[in-house]
């Protein structure tokens, strides 16, 4: 049964500090997408990339935030510097899709994120 | 633009009451539809989907169908159990991403 992986599965960490969390999509699926889920704002798109190009990042916080995919099993979200707000669920979800369509998103775990 | 409208939650229904939560969509073109569920501590899992006008989407036991002239795509459940108790969220496919409703939440008291 093919799953999206995220590690780590919580991070603990100070102000300031660097944070980076990974996911492994599916294998085969052609998008990535990083969401974040709080409480006040529910769940947000921050990224998606589609054959491993970035396609619109305009959901994150590009002072501090960047998504890369160095190949088609590993995507990244870092944060750096990071700051108390940023204390959230960040999901990876994957799925295969087109510049019209796209098919089932299969989120993984997430990452719990506490920053002090 | 393109947006979901969820019915605000928290709904809390008895065990074996009748489920409804209302979604309704704007969106240009043909978008596909879905529901997802979070059950606490995970991440969203496919509930079930449409992809044109008047498909049923079902799966355990839930149900919507795609309504073009409404623009809605309400999830029904004619016996909710506990271990139902979840976040849903409606979902628009569209431009190759989707777009989320902002969840709804779902007690069953026993």
């Amino acid at each position: 049964d093919a799953r999206v992986t995220q590690t780590p599965r919580h991070k603990v960490t100070e102000m300031g500090q660097e944070v980076t969390m990974r996911c492994q999509p599916i294998l085969g699926h052609n998008t990535v997408f990083w969401y974040r889920q709080t409480m006040m704002q529910g769940l947000e798109l921050l990224a998606y990339f589609r054959n491993r190009a970035p396609l619109d990042d305009s959901g994150m916080p590009k002072d501090r935030f960047s998504a890369e995919m160095p190949d088609a099993t590993l995507a990244t979200l870092k944060i750096q510097p990071s700051e108390p707000r940023d204390s959230a669920v960040y999901f990876c979800a994957s799925g295969h899709g087109t510049s019209k369509s796209i098919e089932t998103q299969y989120f993984g775990p997430g990452t719990r994120l506490l920053v002090l | 633009g393109n947006s979901v409208t969820q019915m605000e939650g928290p709904v809390t229904l008895s065990e074996e009451a009748f489920l409804t939560i209302n979604c309704t969509y704007t969106a240009t073109g043909y978008p596909s539809l879905f529901w997802y569920v979070q059950y606490p501590g995970e991440g969203l899992q496919l509930l079930l989907k449409a992809t044109k006008a008047d498909d049923k989407g079902s799966n355990k036991g839930f149900e919507a169908t795609y309504r073009k002239e409404t623009t809605s795509f309400h999830l029904e459940k004619g016996s909710v159990q506990v271990s139902d108790s979840a976040v849903y969220f409606c979902a628009l496919g569209v431009g190759g991403k989707l777009i989320f409703g902002q969840g709804t939440t779902l007690q069953v008291k026993p």
